[in-house]
């Protein structure tokens, strides 16, 4: 099944220590994105990639690195989460070019800084 | 990338057309018109998206206004299962180089009823 796997679901933390959220994607889409959606201001990039070694910044990237090691994989680094950073992440992967539809998004992964 | 204009909720009858209106009177000429749908905090899905044609899948159907200011998504036969925030987007499409970035808004709060 085409898919794209988040991990984990749910997340609950200790401010400062440092968390990666998972990503994968098996429809070798070339472009990921990483979003937050919080109560009141919709979804916001934090980060996107065009392809394997080819980041950049979104909306609100402060307080997160990503990496694109392999087509497959874009995690999501917090690498000293703050309380501010509590949110429901979201990751989505599209095609580019003329095959392009729409995203499709991961499950969402709960996060929750204490 | 232009905004758009959404009602905050709407109500429909199980079984009856759900017609969802979107105001995106600043769009530009490459700016194409997508549908997602969000269910509970879950990974919005993709249901449709156009540039100038009216757009039918097995989802929903999109009807884009001769000027492009507007457009309509209707869901024909609206189920249980169909409640859900409906958000329209509109941006640049097909494009090498292109954030896939998706501005998002909050969305009209769908109601199926019994």
């Amino acid at each position: 099944e085409a898919q794209v796997t988040q991990n984990p679901r749910y997340l609950i933390t200790v401010t400062g220590k440092k968390l990666t959220v998972t990503c994968s994607q098996n429809m070798n889409h070339e472009y990921m994105s990483w979003y937050r959606q919080d109560p009141g201001l919709g979804l916001r990039q934090i980060y996107y990639s065009m392809n394997v070694e080819v980041t950049d910044k979104g909306d609100v990237p402060e307080g997160y690195k990503v990496s694109r090691k392999e087509k497959r994989n874009f995690p999501l680094i917090l690498e000293s989460p703050s309380p501010n950073q509590t949110s429901l992440y979201f990751c989505a992967s599209s095609l580019l070019g003329t095959g392009e539809r729409g995203y499709t998004f991961g499950s969402g992964t709960r996060l929750t800084v204490v | 990338d232009a905004k758009t204009t959404q009602p905050t909720s709407m109500d429909c009858a199980e079984g009856r057309a759900a017609n969802l209106p979107c105001n995106h009177s600043t769009i530009s000429g490459n700016e194409y018109v997508y549908w997602y749908r969000q269910i509970h905090s879950q990974g919005p899905q993709y249901i449709i998206h156009g540039l100038k044609n009216n757009e039918t899948n097995e989802m929903a159907s999109l009807i884009i206004t001769e000027d492009r200011k507007s457009s309509t998504l209707i869901l024909p036969h609206a189920t249980l299962r169909d409640t859900a925030v409906y958000y329209c987007i509109v941006r640049v499409g097909r494009g090498a180089g292109n954030n896939r970035k998706l501005i998002w808004g909050l969305g009209t709060s769908l109601a199926v009823n019994p």
